[in-house]
């Protein structure tokens, strides 16, 4: 079965420091797509960073970026120059695969900006 | 753009009767649309999933007949809590993608559902 793991329940950054979220997934599909969302106190899920699997090129989006590392199945987020705003459940998402948008999603990590 | 809005935002309803949720996605079509439950600190926990003017397709363990959806357009689905049970309140997400497999979900903001 596919499975998303994130290992750290929680996490705490400096305000206009560096944190990297982990995310380690499991599947055995050879194209896929990888998430990260960003649920803030509103509840609203919204999307940080998409990557293609066959893209050996780490996505980035203004000061957030990967490091999707394929032969480990490993996804980690990047976030740079935290801000308060960054405060926020995040997920990692894994696509199901194969002729379907279905996501298996993560625990979430809880980070935490310190001002 | 790839907005999704959802309505209503929270609903308070007593124990037996039903509610309908509904989800739009406001500026793109949605081949297809999810629906998600979230209990407190926890992740997301998928539902179902619908297609536009085909039936749903349940997780295991969701009782489809509790949980009545219709896709009725590409732009509308609705989530029926049919009987609802205090066990039954939760906070509700849809979500409604565009395209083939592996395009991003986008989400709506959520229905907190409280049941008396």
């Amino acid at each position: 079965a596919q499975t998303v793991t994130q290992s750290q329940p929680e996490m705490s950054v400096q305000e206009a420091e560096t944190v990297t979220l982990s995310c380690t997934y499991d599947t055995s599909e050879s194209d896929y797509y990888l998430f990260w969302y960003k649920q803030p106190p509103s509840r609203q899920m919204i999307l940080v960073i998409r990557q293609e699997a066959y893209k050996q090129q780490n996505a980035t989006e203004n000061r957030f970026s990967v490091n999707f590392q394929k032969a480990a199945k490993s996804f980690s987020l990047k976030i740079s120059d935290s801000q308060l705003g960054d405060a926020a459940m995040y997920f990692c998402a894994s696509h199901y695969g194969g002729a379907t948008n279905k996501l298996i999603f993560g625990t979430g990590t809880l980070l935490a900006v310190q001002p | 753009g790839a907005v999704v809005s959802q309505h209503p935002s929270w609903v308070i309803c007593k124990s037996g009767t039903s509610v309908k949720i509904e989800c739009r996605s406001l500026d793109f079509q949605a081949t297809t649309m999810f629906w998600y439950r979230q209990f407190p600190k926890q992740s997301l926990m998928l539902m179902a999933t619908s297609n536009e003017g085909s039936k749903a397709t349940y997780e295991q363990g969701v009782e489809k007949d509790k949980f009545l959806i219709n896709h009725a357009s590409l732009t509308l689905s609705t989530l029926t809590v049919t009987s609802a049970h205090p066990e039954d309140s939760s906070f509700y997400i849809c979500s409604a993608a565009a395209g083939g497999p592996g395009e991003t979900q986008y989400f709506g903001p959520g229905t907190r559902l409280l049941v008396l």
